[in-house]
């Protein structure tokens, strides 16, 4: 089965500062990759997703992420935190190992920005 | 965009009430998801459908069962509440069977069971 890593549960950052949240995912196979983000109170909206046309994938807000197969990763980066970036940043491969593609999240990892 | 809403935004139930948490999609998605999140733990699955009265198990489906009369509605039950069940559960919904279909949440539902 497949997994996924978050690296460090929570991250602060400065204001300006660069952001840098790491994922790292198990898979036999090209997997299917996403970020997803939590604000307070709110459910989670998809930021961006690796679908295999492109190592280098631009999301909303001002994020990407970059592909690396030979390190198993998919960090999410920002250059230029914002404080309305403060939240809680899930990583979530797809899986299909009995039929239907099911998803696997990270832990998650909450975002602080600090003014 | 599609719209996934989740009645209950708050719940506060006692040990052995049966609960039950509705969600509503409005995009004809063939696919629903009833997670639990909890700090530390991420999203785990409780339960899917991929289509009317068609449901699979999850990671953790022990203590609920599932709805799915219509297509838009999917449906999660415990049975009888207990404290260990206190959690945010998000409902999402995905058209189609594609990994590389995204997944659109619902706001959530916060039980507290005391």
């Amino acid at each position: 089965a497949q997994s996924v890593t978050q690296l460090g549960s929570h991250v602060s950052v400065s204001e300006g500062a660069l952001v840098l949240l790491r994922c790292n995912y198990s898979s036999s196979v090209p997997p299917y990759l996403f970020w997803y983000v939590q604000y307070p109170n709110q459910g989670l909206q998809l930021l961006l997703k690796y679908t295999s046309a492109a190592t280098l994938v631009k999301g909303i807000n001002g994020f990407e992420a970059e592909f690396k197969k030979s390190e198993t990763s998919f960090h999410l980066t920002k250059p230029s935190a914002h404080m309305s970036d403060a939240a809680e940043y899930f990583c979530a491969v797809s899986d299909r190992t009995s039929g239907t593609y099911k998803y696997i999240f990270g832990t998650g990892t909450r975002l602080k920005v600090l003014a | 965009d599609v719209k996934v809403t989740q009645s209950s935004r708050y719940l506060v139930k006692r040990t052995g009430e049966k609960v039950f948490l509705e969600c509503v999609q409005d995009m004809d998605h063939e696919n629903m998801f009833w997670y639990r999140q909890d700090p530390g733990l991420g999203l785990r699955l409780i339960y899917f459908s991929y289509d009317v009265k068609m449901k699979e198990k999850g990671d953790i489906p022990e203590g609920y069962s599932v709805s799915r009369e219509k297509k838009e509605r999917f449906s999660l039950i415990l049975e009888s509440a207990s404290t260990n069940q206190t959690s945010m559960y998000l409902c999402a919904s995905r058209e189609g069977d594609s990994g590389a279909n995204v997944l659109t949440f619902g706001a959530g539902s916060r039980l507290t069971v005391l």
